[in-house]
């Protein structure tokens, strides 16, 4: 899992409720990520970051909200309007969005009651 | 579209039998491909990556993976599997060309059960 932590490992939300998840990296990459991961499925990509103050969307990102105002730090919010919030979430880094190898941590799973 | 296929959901070898994990891809340009593996309730560890090169990639716990243009395929191989082989394994390509440039398209895995 390298030098990037998420916590909390497990997240327990009820219906309504917005939750933040944390991802964090030590490598001094530049680019950082947000996954989804359901059974049989694979990742699907949330969000993505190049750079601090930018981010984009990527192919899921209804219901969720980013932020990147530290190069280290790419927290995720999953809101009320996500309709099916529960999921393995897994954040990931790169030196660059052009470079290649995703470095990942290791995984939030989010339960809704 | 730029895609990755795994086409079985699950492959069953015995300890000390060689092992293969299918993956073909569709992709515009030159293809980058990765292979990951992930331990229950893990994130994804990197296993081995072609950009260019040797056909033959080698990776991380005598894993070793093979380029095949002409078949579009990636497979993943190791000669003698391991128990603690066992696990769920990724392949993916790079976006060259689509909306989140650059950003990985992964296939829905492969379980690995390597029984004793």
């Amino acid at each position: 899992d390298g030098g990037i932590t998420q916590s909390p490992k497990y997240l327990f939300r009820k219906e309504g409720q917005n939750v933040t998840l944390s991802c964090e990296q030590n490598l001094n990459h530049d680019a950082m990520y947000w996954y989804r991961q359901d059974p049989g499925q694979g990742l699907r990509l949330i969000y993505y970051s190049q750079i601090v103050n930018d981010f984009q969307k990527g192919d899921i990102a209804e219901g969720y909200s980013v932020s990147r105002e530290k190069k280290e730090s790419f927290p995720l919010t999953v809101t009320s309007a996500q309709k099916n919030p529960t999921a393995f979430y897994l954040c990931a880094s790169s030196i660059s969005v052009f470079t290649d190898t995703q470095y990942f941590g290791p995984g939030t799973r989010l339960t809704v009651l | 579209a730029q895609s990755v296929a795994q086409p079985e959901d699950q492959v069953n070898v015995a300890e000390g039998n060689p092992l293969t994990v299918k993956c073909t891809y569709s992709v515009s340009g030159n293809p980058y491909l990765f292979w990951y593996v992930q331990y229950p309730n893990r994130g994804l560890q990197f296993l081995l990556k072609y950009i260019t090169g040797d056909n033959l990639v080698k990776g991380s716990y005598g894993f070793e993976a093979e380029f095949n243009k002409s078949q579009t395929s990636f497979h993943l191989k190791k000669p003698s599997a391991l128990v603690s082989d066992s696990a769920l394994y990724f392949c993916a390509v790079r976006d060259n060309y689509g909306g989140s440039q650059g950003n990985l398209i992964f296939g829905k895995g492969t379980k690995l059960s390597v029984k004793p």
